[in-house]
């Protein structure tokens, strides 16, 4: 079965900085996915990962390693409009993608 | 918007009717998703379809059944619901095949099930 675990909520404080970290045991790997979804909105993609090392992406990065099936989410400078639940999910095969349960971010002035 | 249109947003059911929920895709993409998403539990995938054919049912009851007249539509028609099956549907498409790189989902904004 799939295993993925990240944190349930984080809080941190408007211009800082926040780490999601996620776990995964699954029956196989083709790639590490990060989503973000504000309330009652769909899921949009920020990132993906299938090599070791880190994706850059503005304000947004991401990292990933396989051997250790651990990946992170950092988001810098954080602003008011980055609270939202953040999804970590890994793909195994061609289609199937297994999400964990989310990271809820709440941004404080 | 996401390119990925699902109908309707809400839908409230009693244990014995029958609905469908639909959604449509404008991306151009070859393979369409359904996922339930229930309060503080991770997305379940429950039925995949590829080129109009179904490549994914995990272990879903078939009070749920699924349908993909082509590639840019898909609908989960519903049954005899429980209570339990009251959560947000969420669809899905992406591009597949080995020219598609990450096979990035799509997800629409969803259609919240509350059954009665």
């Amino acid at each position: 079965g799939q295993n993925i675990d990240q944190p349930t909520e984080m809080t941190a404080t408007e211009g800082a900085i926040v780490q999601i970290n996620c776990t995964y045991q699954t029956s196989g790997f083709n790639g590490l996915f990060w989503y973000q979804q504000h309330a009652g909105e769909a899921p949009t993609f920020l990132s993906y990962n299938v090599l070791d090392g880190l994706e850059e992406k503005g304000r947004f990065s991401s990292f990933l390693s396989r051997s250790k099936g651990y990946s992170y989410l950092l988001l810098k400078e954080l602003q008011m409009k980055d609270s939202a639940s953040y999804l970590c999910a890994v793909r195994d095969g061609d289609y199937k993608l297994s999400f964990g349960a989310g990271t809820t971010v709440t941004v404080r002035a | 918007e996401t390119g990925v249109t699902q109908t309707p947003r809400h839908l409230v059911m009693g244990m014995t009717n029958k609905k469908s929920l639909k959604c449509e895709q404008h991306l151009g993409h070859n393979a369409m998703y359904w996922y339930k998403q229930s309060a503080k539990k991770p997305l379940e995938l429950m039925f995949v379809y590829s080129l109009e054919e179904r490549v994914e049912n995990n272990s879903v009851p078939s009070r749920f059944s699924p349908e993909c007249p082509n590639s840019s539509h898909l609908f989960l028609h519903l049954h005899t619901l429980q209570p339990e099956d009251s959560a947000l549907y969420l669809c899905a498409s992406s591009l597949t095949g080995t020219s598609s790189g990450a096979n990035v989902l799509t997800f629409g904004a969803g259609s919240r099930l509350t059954v009665l």
